[in-house]
C-alpha cells in the first residue's frame, strides 16, 4: 500500500513565524500536491512538483512557497504565517507513467495559527 | 473560480437509502472524473472513477453517471449505510499534456447515514 505521511497532525503557530509542513511518500512517486482544504471550499491546490526540484504554482499559491530536494520528500513553506492560513492542509502524490493515475493523500495536517 | 461545483453541501439519509450527490464542471478538456470519499481524521482516498467515453460505471452500491453534453455527473449510493457517513468529493482532471494529474476538486458534500 501506498503511505503518504504528515509530519505532524496538529501544528500551533503565532503570525508572522515561518512554518515548515513536511510530508514524504514511499512509493517512489514522482508527482507531489500540496491542498488545503476548507469547509465549502473542498480541497484547493497550493503547489505541485513532477520531479525533484521542479515546482509549479496551484491555484493559491500566495504565502506559501514548497521544496522537494528528494524524490519522496515534498515541504509546504509559509514564509510569514497569518491568521488566514489557519486550515487543514493535505499532502498528495502519484505516479506519472500512465494515464488516469489516482492520487494518495496523507491524513492532514491541521495548523493554528494564532 | 471554482471550475468544478458541488451539490449538495450535506445530506442526510436513511439506511437503506439512495444518496445522490451532483457535479458539474465547466473546462470542456476534462476527460477523467474522479470521486474520493474522506472519513473524519483521515485523507481522501479514491473511491470510484470514469471516463467520459462510457455513461455510467458500477462498482458495488457505488455508481457514477456521467453527462458529458451537460457537462454534469453524479454519484449514487445505492442501500446507503451508517458505514458510508464521509465526506464525499468529485473531482476532474485533463489528463494529457503537462497536467501531471492535477485534479480540480467541488465543495464537497458531507454525508449522514442514520441507521
Amino acid at each position: 500500500d501506498v503511505k503518504v505521511t504528515q509530519s505532524s497532525r496538529y501544528l500551533v503557530k503565532r503570525t508572522g513565524e515561518k512554518v515548515f509542513l513536511e510530508c514524504v511518500q514511499d512509493m517512489d512517486h514522482e508527482n507531489m500536491f500540496w491542498y488545503r482544504q476548507d469547509p465549502g471550499l473542498g480541497l484547493r491546490l497550493i503547489y505541485f512538483s513532477y520531479d525533484v526540484k521542479m515546482k509549479e504554482k496551484g491555484d493559491i499559491p500566495e504565502g506559501y512557497s514548497v521544496s522537494r530536494e528528494k524524490k519522496e520528500r515534498f515541504s509546504l513553506i509559509l514564509e510569514s504565517a497569518s491568521t488566514n492560513q489557519t486550515s487543514m492542509y493535505l499532502c498528495a502524490s502519484s505516479l506519472t507513467d500512465r494515464k488516469y493515475q489516482p492520487q494518495h493523500f496523507g491524513d492532514g495536517t491541521r495548523l493554528s495559527i494564532l | 473560480q471554482q471550475q468544478v461545483k458541488q451539490s449538495p453541501q450535506s445530506l442526510i439519509v436513511q439506511k437503506g437509502g439512495i444518496s445522490i450527490i451532483n457535479c458539474a464542471y465547466e473546462n470542456t478538456a476534462f476527460d477523467y472524473f474522479p470521486w474520493y470519499q474522506q472519513f473524519p481524521g483521515k485523507g481522501p482516498a479514491l473511491l470510484i472513477a470514469i471516463r467520459p467515453d462510457v455513461s455510467e460505471k458500477k462498482e458495488g452500491r457505488f455508481t457514477i453517471s456521467f453527462n458529458k453534453s451537460a457537462k454534469q455527473f453524479s454519484l449514487h449510493i445505492m442501500d446507503s449505510q451508517p458505514g458510508d457517513s464521509a465526506t464525499y468529493f468529485c473531482a476532474a482532471s485533463a489528463a494529457g499534456g503537462t497536467s501531471y494529474g492535477k485534479l480540480t476538486f467541488g465543495q464537497g458534500t458531507i454525508l449522514t447515514v442514520h441507521p
